[in-house]
């Protein structure tokens, strides 16, 4: 049974326009949600969190959105960039009381491809 | 700094041969230590964790096992390696006490197994 579900593998976006990537959880007892960045042959690199107790959190270009009620978070990058072209990860975990070690799930993750 | 290193990068490796992945963090100090693994067309699955020296938590039934003989080591280990072990592994670790939630990943390991 899949917890963290990114239900659209891939997805392809303009350079300049936003790109909506969409993630869908299960599990009511997760707290916090993460979306990690990785380019092919590479580790996963930390983008953006947000804590249950929040519905939105901005960094620069990258804005997640949080809807605990349709157990529901999306990442916005506006505007893409061509660097952006990369496999995204949503995941989460349950129990952020902190000392706690972070046993993320993590969904297959959506290939996102910023067209020049 | 904290770094994370994990070696080797590209392992092939017949069926029923032995595994050993090993995983360093260097610039911390009591780290939660984590195994990934990233199968084709699936997403990144837990395998172990390790919260100290000795300490191993399996998440998952399987093939492998895994140790960590000293604070910043952790080491990925089979006995005898099955075509499904093929995968992409990643160790990560995060500051333990004073977590932010952020896992930090190495640079992963293809393994494939024929």
């Amino acid at each position: 049974d899949q917890q963290v579900k990114q239900n659209s593998p891939s997805l392809s976006v303009q350079e300049g326009r936003i790109s909506i990537l969409n993630c869908d959880y299960t599990n009511s007892m997760f707290d916090y949600f993460l979306w990690y960045k990785k380019y092919p042959a590479e580790g996963p690199t930390f983008l953006i969190s947000i804590s249950s107790i929040k519905d939105k959190n901005e960094d620069g270009r990258f804005t997640v959105f949080l809807n605990k009620s349709a157990k529901h978070l999306s990442l916005h990058i506006v505007p893409s960039q061509p660097g952006d072209s990369a496999v995204y990860f949503c995941a989460a975990s349950e129990g952020n009381s902190g000392g706690s070690n972070y046993k993320l799930t993590f969904g297959k993750g959506t290939l996102l491809t910023v067209n020049p | 700094s904290q770094t994370i290193h994990q070696w080797p990068a590209t392992l092939v490796q017949p069926v029923g041969s032995p595994l050993s992945l090993e995983c360093t963090v260097e610039g911390t100090s009591n780290p939660n230590l984590y195994w990934y693994r990233q199968a084709a067309g699936r997403g990144l699955q837990l395998l172990f964790y390790s919260v100290g020296i000795g300490q191993i938590s399996s998440e998952v039934p399987q093939n492998l096992s895994a140790s960590r003989p000293q604070d910043r080591q952790f080491i990925l280990s089979s006995k005898k390696l099955l075509l499904s072990d093929s995968g992409f592994y990643l160790c990560a670790w995060d500051p333990g006490l004073s977590n932010t939630g952020e896992l930090f990943f190495g640079e992963g390991s293809r393994l494939t197994v024929l």
